[in-house]
């Protein structure tokens, strides 16, 4: 069985702090994908990365990067210089491959940006 | 959201009235899936389908029923509506096969209100 845990549950920061925002998976497949998703407070859900298991490779993006590291099943998420416009509920998420996979989602982590 | 439609975006309903959230998504993805985002539960997988003529249980089954009409639609029904279904659902689809796994678009929600 899969699973994903966001352990934070509410951060708040002062504007340009920086922040990092932790997800762990469990899976026993050995290829997956792994997902970052932004909802502010309007409710769309917003994609910002997605990432394969073959794929170690950190990435950044502007104020964003990510930090995969399967060692530790860990794929976390920093902002840098945080705004307020950060602010949102951002959630992990694992796919397992296959043609029957289920996307799992952790609880997601509550940001909140203060100015 | 480009490519998935949800509807209705808002709905009241009495207790043991039914009713069926409409899904629809126009990138020919093979798998869909209904989730219920409720406060500090996170995303939670009621139903999913794979593909086309397969559907399965998700996380929390209870009380929903669902239909995947053919490639592009997938609906979920709420026979007898209980309080307890008092959520905001998403509707996802995702295209799972082959290593290039696709990024998971969502439906823009639909705020569910039983009384």
């Amino acid at each position: 069985a899969q699973k994903v845990t966001q352990a934070q549950t509410e951060i708040s920061v002062v504007e340009k702090e920086d922040v990092t925002l932790d997800c762990v998976y469990e899976t026993r497949d050995t290829t997956y994908y792994l997902f970052w998703y932004k909802q502010p407070p309007s409710g769309e859900l917003v994609f910002l990365i997605r990432r394969n298991s073959f794929d170690e490779q950190n990435e950044i993006s502007g104020r964003y990067s990510w930090n995969f590291q399967k060692s530790t099943s860990s794929f976390n998420f920093t902002i840098t210089a945080s705004q307020v416009v950060d602010s949102a509920v951002y959630f992990c998420a694992l796919s397992e491959a296959g043609a029957n996979s289920k996307l799992t989602f952790g609880k997601g982590i509550t940001l909140s940006v203060r100015p | 959201n480009a490519g998935v439609t949800q509807t209705p975006k808002f709905q009241v309903l009495k207790t043991g009235q039914s009713m069926t959230l409409q899904c629809a998504q126009d990138m020919n993805h093979n798998s869909m899936y209904w989730y219920r985002q409720d406060p500090g539960m996170g995303l939670r997988l009621i139903y999913y389908s794979a593909s086309e003529g397969t559907t399965d249980k998700g996380e929390v089954p209870n009380g929903y029923n669902v239909s995947r009409l053919n490639k592009r639609e997938f609906s979920l029904r709420l026979e007898s509506a209980a309080p307890s279904q008092t959520s905001v659902y998403f509707c996802a689809s995702y295209r799972t096969v082959g290593r290039s796994g696709n990024t998971i678009y969502f439906g823009e929600g639909s705020w569910l209100t039983v009384v």
